[in-house]
């Protein structure tokens, strides 16, 4: 059975740090793209970031770039986004979700919330 | 970036009654070299992750019950849900996957009349 289990959120102020987890268990992680994707309260489902299988291409939305950081241990099948500069409008609950061969997610681990508040 | 745009916001449905929903994008997710439609549909339970329904806009997910289908192509697409159960009362959207980023509708709220 796929499971996707996120760790580390938590309450940071406003300009903090903060690294979510998540540990993949059930399938071949090491085959697979992975992403990060995010739900402010209340509000629509947003793509973060992605990594290739291997680590070596990276892609992130705009609102991200620059300050988030997406890695992976694929010896650990595990997948880690670090969170710089956080602002009020990086709050919601981060979900980690795998990519099936075109795009789509298939499964989603039951996310972690971040809030950003002073 | 590609906008999703689902309609209605909301709907009341009577058990046993069809549920449609529907989706527009703001450019084309069908892909000419292999005629596919990049555009998929989730269902999202309170507390709970997104769950895949439906791919390649008409592709039933494994364990997904028959009463769920897709439809459509290129810019405007379909979920319909046949007969509606009393499990499926959720937050509906829809996704397309054509592009980066990848955009979600805004949500359709499918409830019990």
């Amino acid at each position: 059975e796929v499971q996707l289990v996120e760790s580390g959120g938590g309450l940071v102020q406003p300009g903090g740090s903060l690294r979510v987890s998540c540990a993949a268990s059930g399938f071949t992680f090491s085959s697979h793209w992975m992403s990060w994707v995010r739900q402010a309260p209340g509000r629509v489902l947003e793509w973060v970031a992605d990594i290739k299988p291997d680590g070596s291409e990276k892609t992130y939305v705009d609102s991200v770039k620059g300050r988030f950081t997406i890695s992976r241990d694929n010896a650990k099948n595990s997948m880690s986004l670090q969170m710089n500069s956080l602002r009020a409008e990086d709050t919601a609950v981060y979900y980690c979700a795998r990519v099936m061969s075109g795009g789509f997610w298939d499964a989603w681990g039951l996310g972690t919330l971040v809030t950003v508040s002073s | 970036d590609i906008v999703m745009t689902q309609s209605p916001d909301s709907l009341a449905v009577s058990l046993g009654e069809r549920a449609t929903i529907n989706c527009k994008s703001s450019q084309t997710v069908l892909y000419s070299s292999n005629n596919k439609n990049y555009l998929a549909w989730y269902q999202q339970k309170p507390g709970q992750p997104p769950k895949l329904l439906i791919y390649w806009a008409s592709t039933r997910e494994s364990g997904v019950p028959d009463r769920f289908s897709g439809s459509g192509s290129e810019t405007d697409f379909t979920l319909t849900i046949s007969s509606l159960q009393a499990e499926d009362v959720a937050v509906y959207y829809c996704l397309q996957y054509y592009v980066t980023p990848r955009t979600f509708g805004q949500g359709t709220k499918v409830e019990l009349k």
